[in-house]
């Protein structure tokens, strides 16, 4: 079974520019999180999906980041315009869908790791 | 709120020594707990997981049991393996809610 899956594994950018971030989730979960992970500490949930439904995003940054998953499958989390303070790695995670067995065991992708400059 | 406490390391130790990661936990619920592994390069892999007290946690030889008395739910493994250099992360997640919440990591080194 493949396991999440998330591009690119690695960019550089100057700060001010945009930069996006996409994620596949295992096939057949309903549920996708986008983590930020700092240096040296654990990652911290930034939003959560329900199949198209954004059920959490009360840690996402509303003025410059964005996500999106319109089809309830892939999703996308950008930032514009990104600062110093954004480099970091960006982890997507799935899990099955709520309320079914093993809803609670989360997946994790290998993450982004994000330098701005 | 939720919170999780880990040991502060970096962690060093010599091929078959005995390991224990220790983790606190304060939390408004009832919250299940996990061990999280990250090998260099790699992503966070769920290592064991324990959902209610008493309840013990295990695989490849690492264990770890949930205690509600010491609010604790500190990692064993009797047998360390150079394989076994990676960060480790405690984390909780309330019963009934789908956010993770993580303790800062601790990085384990495994000299041979």
């Amino acid at each position: 079974e493949a396991g999440v899956v998330q591009s690119p594994r690695y960019k550089i950018i100057e700060k001010k520019q945009p930069v996006a971030f996409w994620c596949n989730p295992i096939s057949g979960h309903n549920t996708l999180y986008w983590y930020l992970q700092n240096l040296g500490q654990g990652p911290e949930l930034l939003i959560r999906y329900e199949n198209e439904e954004a059920v959490d995003d009360s840690q996402l940054p509303k003025d410059r980041f964005s996500a999106e998953r319109l089809k309830g499958v892939d999703s996308t989390l950008k930032i514009q315009p990104a600062e110093l303070g954004d480099s970091a790695v960006y982890l997507c995670a799935s899990s099955p869908t709520s309320g079914g067995a093993g809803y609670e065991t989360q997946y994790f992708g290998p993450g982004t790791r994000l330098l701005v400059l | 709120g939720n919170s999780v406490t880990q040991m502060e390391g970096p962690v060093t130790l010599s091929e078959e020594a005995f390991l224990t990661i220790n983790c606190t936990y304060t939390a408004t619920g009832y919250p299940s707990l996990f061990w999280y592994v990250q090998y260099p390069g790699e992503g966070l892999q769920l290592l064991l997981k324990a959902t209610k007290a008493d309840d013990k946690g295990s695989n490849k030889g690492f264990e770890a049991t949930y205690r509600k008395e010491t609010t604790s739910f500190h990692l064993e493994k009797g047998s360390v393996q150079v394989s076994d250099s990676a960060v480790y992360f405690c984390a909780l997640i309330i019963q009934g809610a789908q956010k993770l919440v993580f303790g800062q990591g601790t990085r384990l080194t495994i000299n041979p």
